[in-house]
């Protein structure tokens, strides 16, 4: 069966400092891979989403990147982070067509 | 995506069946019906998806009527674990259509 990994659970990091979020898929090829980002008591934002190795789409301007080094790999990234990064982030994969998309336990993390 | 209206809450006995509703009136011929719940500070979690025809899996079934402008999601025997945000979604997907738009949702509270 498929599983989603993602960590780390609960960050804390500086104004300023740079950020690195892991997402890795397995029991599946060539999945699409999505980042969301939560904020407290609202609805989910997506950010990201890949079709494939080294293809990346955004869905908003911000501060932060996505990279798809290997098929189920997939990376979320800051250089300098701001306050407004703050929030639940959660990545999630789908088989093509109209197959669900499926959510990892997300990374709750918070810029002091 | 197509805009879909909830109840914003609803209570329901544990043991007794829960039947959540959802309208989607202007709902495409492509667009299908999605449902996920999310428990507090948890990843949404995927329950069931439908185009037109009524589906039923280990977690709930789903009733499209036949007009699809709505649907409801029955969870049959329903337990403390099953209180949660639900939100019913729907999306195109796989036509270029990545997102998916997760409104405020039902929050539902199983009381034993």
């Amino acid at each position: 069966s498929q599983t989603i990994h993602q960590w780390p659970a609960t960050l804390v990091q500086p104004v300023g400092s740079p950020l690195s979020l892991e997402c890795t898929v397995e029991g599946t090829s060539n999945p699409n891979l999505y980042w969301y980002r939560q904020a407290a008591g609202r609805g989910l934002q997506l950010l990201f989403y890949s079709v494939g190795i080294g293809q990346i789409s955004s869905e908003v301007p911000q501060n932060l990147s996505a990279s798809r080094p290997q098929d189920r790999q997939f990376i979320l990234s800051s250089k300098k982070l701001l306050l407004s990064d703050s929030g639940f982030y959660l990545c999630a994969w789908s088989g093509q067509g109209h197959q669900p998309q499926h959510f990892g336990d997300g990374t709750r993390l918070s810029i002091l | 995506d197509a805009k879909t209206t909830q109840p914003p809450s609803m209570d329901c006995a544990e043991g007794r069946a829960a039947n959540l509703p959802c309208n989607h009136s202007t709902i495409s011929g492509n667009e299908y019906v999605y449902w996920y719940r999310q428990i507090h500070s948890q990843g949404p979690q995927y329950i069931i998806h439908g185009l037109k025809n009524n589906e039923t899996n280990e977690m709930a079934s789903l009733i499209i009527t036949e007009d699809r402008k709505s649907s409801t999601l029955i969870l049959p025997h329903a337990t403390l674990r099953d209180t949660a945000v639900y939100y019913c979604i729907v999306s195109a997907r796989g036509n270029n259509d990545y997102k998916l738009s997760f409104g405020a949702g039902t929050t539902v509270t199983v009381r034993a």
